[in-house]
């Protein structure tokens, strides 16, 4: 596609609601970022794939959040048993992956909003 | 552990000022900065991205430096307009392949 795709924009849950947050990125493009956003702060890093391969995972806040993208192209984010502390933007990113040369530009979807109550 | 900060927080000019904004980061060891726009409830759009082996890059009004050394980079804006306004955020990607943003610069442009 011509950008990255999340889906849902809003989300309302309950507490102790599972819920599940889709990423598509920009087709071809090898990285794929999770970052989580509060009110009037920066994102923060929580998972980043290489392809179909979750390298690294060390920002996920809890065993509560899994993330996945067993084809190497869309992702799915999922919180279980969401708290209130998981209200939050959760901005999904992906880039070339040209490891090393330097030149990865980062192209953010519009964000998923989690709130919940 | 990379962090990165951002000086100003909050910035209110009256249009036409230019302004510069500023991005420090602890460690050195990066691929490259980027800065972003964010607009309210939106998501990050990329402005510049300047490599490691770069000294800055130019957009249109814009223009950011990178002094990798000092663990510092600057962004410029020339002639700001009201459409600038907006939460203008840098990031470091490190050589763990993971970007580390700073908490953002507000700035308003007062027509």
């Amino acid at each position: 596609g011509a950008g990255v795709s999340q889906s849902p924009r809003y989300k309302v849950a309950k507490r102790g609601q599972d819920v599940a947050l889709r990423c598509d990125p920009i087709s071809g493009h090898v990285s794929l970022f999770w970052y989580q956003q509060a009110l009037g702060q920066g994102p923060e890093f929580l998972t980043y794939f290489q392809n179909e391969a979750q390298l690294d995972k060390s920002g996920l806040p809890s065993d509560r959040f899994f993330a996945e993208r067993p084809e190497g192209s869309v992702s799915t984010l999922k919180i279980q048993r969401t708290q209130q502390e998981d209200s939050a933007v959760y901005l999904c990113a992906s880039s070339t992956g040209l490891t090393g040369s330097g030149a990865n530009v980062l192209t953010f979807g519009a964000g998923s909003r989690l709130t919940v109550l | 552990k990379q962090e990165v900060t951002q000086i100003p927080a909050a910035l209110s000019v009256p249009e036409g000022e230019n302004l510069v904004l500023n991005c420090s980061f602890t460690d050195s060891a990066i691929y490259n900065l980027q800065w972003f726009r964010q607009d309210p409830g939106k998501g990050l759009t990329s402005l510049l991205l300047i490599q490691s082996s770069q000294r800055e890059q130019t957009s249109g009004r814009l223009n950011a430096s990178l002094d990798k050394s000092s663990g510092r980079s600057t962004l410029y804006i020339a002639a700001s307009q009201p459409g600038d306004s907006a939460t203008y955020l840098c990031a470091v990607l490190n050589y763990g392949q993971n970007f580390v943003f700073g908490p953002g610069t507000r700035l308003s442009v007062l027509p």
